[in-house]
């Protein structure tokens, strides 16, 4: 176990539709990012947050928004699914805003049918 | 943007060969090289990294060599085992980002 927990583990849904995903980082990890994962493409950056504030951002759609809580959990919200948002998403945690002491959750896995 | 490629996609050894895996990045400011082991189901775990300031770094089975010059990093892992089978993906970063570039990973076998 990594120490950073990540909800569900999977999830199936229709084209449209809007999910939500959960991360709650390693106890005493300040900074979440968030990891997409599908095939064709490896793993991409999309957000990071460090304290409840937004640090740095990838390749992330409009479709898509995060936020991290005061408790310091964090939750990558996904609209309008398309097919092509079919993926992995990973959540990893460290202590500082710097990018070393990457942890990795187990991700999310998601279908969208 | 940083760009990192990874060579070979897929690698087959024998029980206690040696494998290497190698990338190369584009940014002349990346200065720190992790490397992730990702097994079946799980998250990427970091297993080695190096920065820019060092050619080398060895942690028992696994090493990291690093030319800057060239911008390029290998890793490599000496008397494979069985349970070194799992796809490796490489990143390169600068400490003012905080996001990682990932290679596209290298399928490791190692056959018993």
């Amino acid at each position: 176990d990594s120490g950073v927990t990540q909800t569900p583990k999977h999830l199936i849904t229709a084209t449209g539709q809007r999910v939500t995903l959960r991360c709650s980082p390693r106890s005493g990890d300040l900074s979440v990012y968030w990891y997409q994962q599908s095939l064709d493409q490896g793993l991409q950056f999309l957000i990071q947050y460090y304290n409840g504030e937004e640090r740095a951002k990838g390749n992330i759609l409009e479709r898509f928004s995060a936020q991290q809580f005061p408790d310091l959990h964090s939750e990558l919200n996904l609209s309008s699914l398309e097919l092509g948002d079919s993926a992995l998403y990973f959540c990893a945690s460290s202590i500082q805003q710097e990018n070393y002491g990457y942890t990795f959750g187990s991700g999310t896995r998601l279908t969208v049918v | 943007g940083e760009n990192v490629e990874q060579h070979p996609s897929t690698l087959s050894v024998q029980e206690g060969d040696s494998a290497v895996i190698k990338c190369t990045y584009s940014d002349s400011a990346s200065n720190y090289f992790p490397w992730y082991k990702q097994e079946l189901g799980k998250g990427p775990q970091l297993i080695i990294d190096i920065r820019s300031n060092v050619g080398e770094k060895k942690d028992q089975r696994i090493a990291v060599t690093l030319n800057k010059t060239a911008k390029h990093f290998s890793l490599h892992i000496t008397e494979t085992q069985p349970e070194d089978s799992a796809v490796y993906f490489c990143a390169a970063s600068s400490y003012n980002f905080n996001k990682f570039y990932f290679g596209s990973g290298t399928k490791l076998n190692v056959k018993p």
